[in-house]
């Protein structure tokens, strides 16, 4: 089974709009970890937002959210005011507490139009 | 900061030639990674050194020859390449191993393309 999944292949979002990149995953682990990473098309991983599953509070970082529904195995990236520059590939990630993998879902493209 | 730096850029080389990819962190972590991504494809992990001893070798091929030399540096020796091997080659390193915190949070380089023909 996926660890990992991203349902959306392709996404577009008017500039200035919001947008929800989904992630589900899976774990029977209770302790573990969920990273967004967005990758231009230059290559670079860029880390956008952390959540820890025992994290009371969903995780924010300027623009990016994450709305984490920890009873539906969901950690999906809300990125509000869109702007030309996030057009990008989005991975989701997770880390188990035991184990050593960083699983990687099969990304979103993010398609920004102005 | 929180820079990786990885040279060189791109890469062309042939089947029977040696090369070196190298990989650099100044942000005092203690675990690197390996990976290689193709397109449109998220990375595999291939390497793992956590405080400078190999930690994780996912089967990757003989090939590939990882070291690292001090806590800042990680190479990756490449020899009789096969054209398949061409790919996106992604450093990244992290504060910590083996936990479960933010501090696992791997920070990954700009990349390598690599060519092999």
């Amino acid at each position: 089974a996926q660890k990992i999944t991203q349902t959306q292949p392709g996404m577009f979002v008017q500039e200035k709009e919001a947008v929800t990149l989904d992630c589900t995953y899976d774990t029977s682990d209770p302790s573990y970890g969920l990273f967004w990473y967005k990758q231009p098309s230059s290559g670079e991983m860029i880390f956008l937002i952390y959540q820890g599953s025992y994290d009371q509070q969903n995780a924010t970082e300027g623009r990016y959210s994450l709305n984490f529904q920890k009873a539906r195995k969901s950690a999906n990236l809300v990125i509000s005011a869109s702007q030309l520059g996030d057009s990008a590939m989005y991975f989701c990630a997770m880390r188990e507490g035991t184990g050593n993998q960083f699983y990687f879902g099969t990304g979103t493209s993010l398609t920004v139009i102005p | 900061d929180t820079e990786v730096t990885q040279t060189p850029k791109h890469l062309v080389m042939g089947m029977t030639n040696k090369k070196s990819l190298k990989c650099e962190q100044h942000m005092g972590h203690r675990a690197m990674y390996w990976y290689k991504q193709k397109a449109k494809k998220p990375p595999e992990l291939m390497f793992v050194y956590s405080y400078e001893k190999l930690s994780i070798n996912e089967s990757v091929p003989s090939r590939f020859s990882p070291e690292c030399p001090n806590s800042s540096l990680l190479n990756l020796h490449l020899h009789a390449l096969q054209p398949e091997d061409s790919a996106l080659y992604l450093c990244a390193s992290s504060q910590a191993w083996g936990g479960l915190t933010k501090q696992e949070t791997q920070y990954f380089g700009p990349g390598t393309r690599l060519l092999v023909l």
